[in-house]
């Protein structure tokens, strides 16, 4: 069964550094989004993605994020200057197109430490 | 703005014991419905769905059906296990359209021997 996968599983930065978390979603997908889990709170939206631009974001989701679709598989979030609180499990989801019922598919994760 | 409250956990049952999450939501329209199940250290995976009312979920002997008139829809099981012990989070995706989800807080069940 096709499903979305992330890399890496487990991201430790330190504050003020770049990173980039990657996503390559199921591949006849077409509507991708990325999502955050601080430890022990609820799952979070940040940013969806179509057509090779954002189609809406959250007020989490500032200049200091971006996403990218470099390659026609990969699906990227950057975080520019990582500070302490951005500390989470970012999960990556993609839809079809032709989903009737808009769900989406979760990959597994990745967990990202800022020390 | 669409919202969805689920009922505060960690909830501690038995094994065999019946389980009830309750779950409302605020939308507008007819959202489509899901619960989603987080083991411990793993990602999301979806328990079952109802994309319009009166529909019922159903997946590993769980069942959710989506009640229009109260706005919820409470996740059930008649028969819990252990290997049931999970975080369960309510979720709705909005009509019209690819929006995203939105989840609630997530209740923890841990289910003892």
């Amino acid at each position: 069964e096709p499903e979305v996968t992330q890399t890496p599983s487990h991201q430790v930065t330190q504050m003020g550094q770049e990173v980039i978390l990657r996503c390559v979603p199921i591949s006849n997908h077409l509507y991708f989004y990325w999502y955050r889990q601080i430890l022990g709170q609820k799952v979070e939206f940040l940013v969806s993605f179509y057509n090779n631009e954002i189609s809406e974001k959250s007020e989490i989701f500032d200049d200091q994020f971006s996403v990218e679709r470099p390659d026609g598989s990969n699906f990227t979030l950057k975080i520019r200057s990582t500070k302490l609180e951005d500390s989470a499990m970012y999960f990556c989801a993609s839809s079809a197109e032709t989903s009737g019922y808009n769900e989406q598919f979760f990959g597994p994760g990745t967990r990202l430490t800022v020390l | 703005g669409n919202s969805v409250t689920q009922m505060e956990g960690p909830v501690t049952l038995s094994e065999e014991a019946f389980l009830t999450i309750n779950c409302t939501y605020t939308a507008t329209g007819y959202p489509s419905l899901f619960w989603y199940v987080q083991y411990p250290g793993e990602g999301l995976q979806l328990l079952l769905k109802a994309t319009k009312a009166d529909d019922k979920g159903s997946n590993k002997g769980f069942e959710a059906t989506y009640r229009k008139e109260t706005t919820s829809f409470h996740l059930e099981k008649g028969s819990v296990q252990v290997s049931d012990s999970a975080v369960y989070f309510c979720a709705l995706v909005g009509a019209g359209g690819y929006q995203k989800v939105t989840f609630g807080t997530g209740t923890k069940l841990q289910v003892i021997p």
